[in-house]
């Protein structure tokens, strides 16, 4: 049980060029989401998705796309990298979330990548 | 006025002292209230939960202060692993979905 992995760990762009990072979870959670983290910015919500199939912007989607095929996969793409994008990235996934007072279940965090954008 | 402010620190205590962090946050509606603790260069991970009747999980206490908008931590005998970042996470019901938003951290060093 690997719980949730990301691919790659580190990696170097040039502006302008496209990558995309892949997040795995093996626990069978529906809600998945990508999120970056800055000095002093905190997480910041990139995009998420509530199940196979489905996705939804989040508080910072501009300049990046995102795609569920499969449930245990959720793929984060930068299509032309920007020297702002630089960042560590990290995936997390939910059990099904309720909406309605008291309702959330723990995220479960990839280990991140961190992407430097030149 | 940030959604969810916490004292970026850093808290720098000897070992077996007592320390506490407090985190505020803006919207009355919030619903759930979290701690999670951060190594360096490593993913969050769940702390404990925070409820309203506050709780307690061996060293680690954490209160809930609607009434004035903040939760809190308090570590009871530091220990060298306690050292971390600790952030507060709040959630809100919006559109369906429960809105997470991340504290920005509070850093703890705990020293021999």
């Amino acid at each position: 049980n690997a719980g949730v992995t990301q691919t790659p760990k580190f990696r170097v762009l040039k502006t302008g060029q496209s990558m995309t990072l892949l997040c795995a979870q093996d626990m069978n959670h529906e809600y998945m989401y990508w999120y970056r983290q800055d000095p002093g910015m905190g997480l910041r919500l990139i995009h998420y998705s509530v199940g196979e199939g489905t996705t939804a912007k989040g508080e910072v989607p501009d300049g990046y796309n995102v795609s569920r095929l499969k449930k245990q996969n959720f793929l984060l793409g930068l299509e032309s990298a920007a020297p702002s994008q630089t960042s560590v990235y990290f995936c997390a996934s939910s059990h099904d979330r309720l909406a309605g007072a008291g309702s959330y279940n723990e995220q479960f965090f990839g280990p991140g990548t961190r992407l430097t954008v030149l | 006025r940030k959604e969810v402010e916490q004292d970026p620190g850093p808290f720098n205590v000897p070992e077996g002292a007592t320390v506490a962090f407090n985190c505020t946050y803006s919207n009355s509606a919030s619903q759930s209230f979290f701690w999670y603790r951060q190594d360096c260069r490593k993913e969050p991970k769940l702390l404990m939960s925070v409820y309203s009747s506050g709780n307690e999980d061996g060293r680690f206490t954490a209160q809930l202060n609607r009434a004035s908008q903040y939760i809190s931590l308090l570590i009871r005998d530091s220990k060298l692993s306690d050292s971390a970042t600790y952030l507060c996470v709040v959630t809100i019901a919006s559109g369906g979905y429960q809105k997470v938003t991340f504290g920005t951290g509070t850093k703890l060093q705990v020293i021999p």
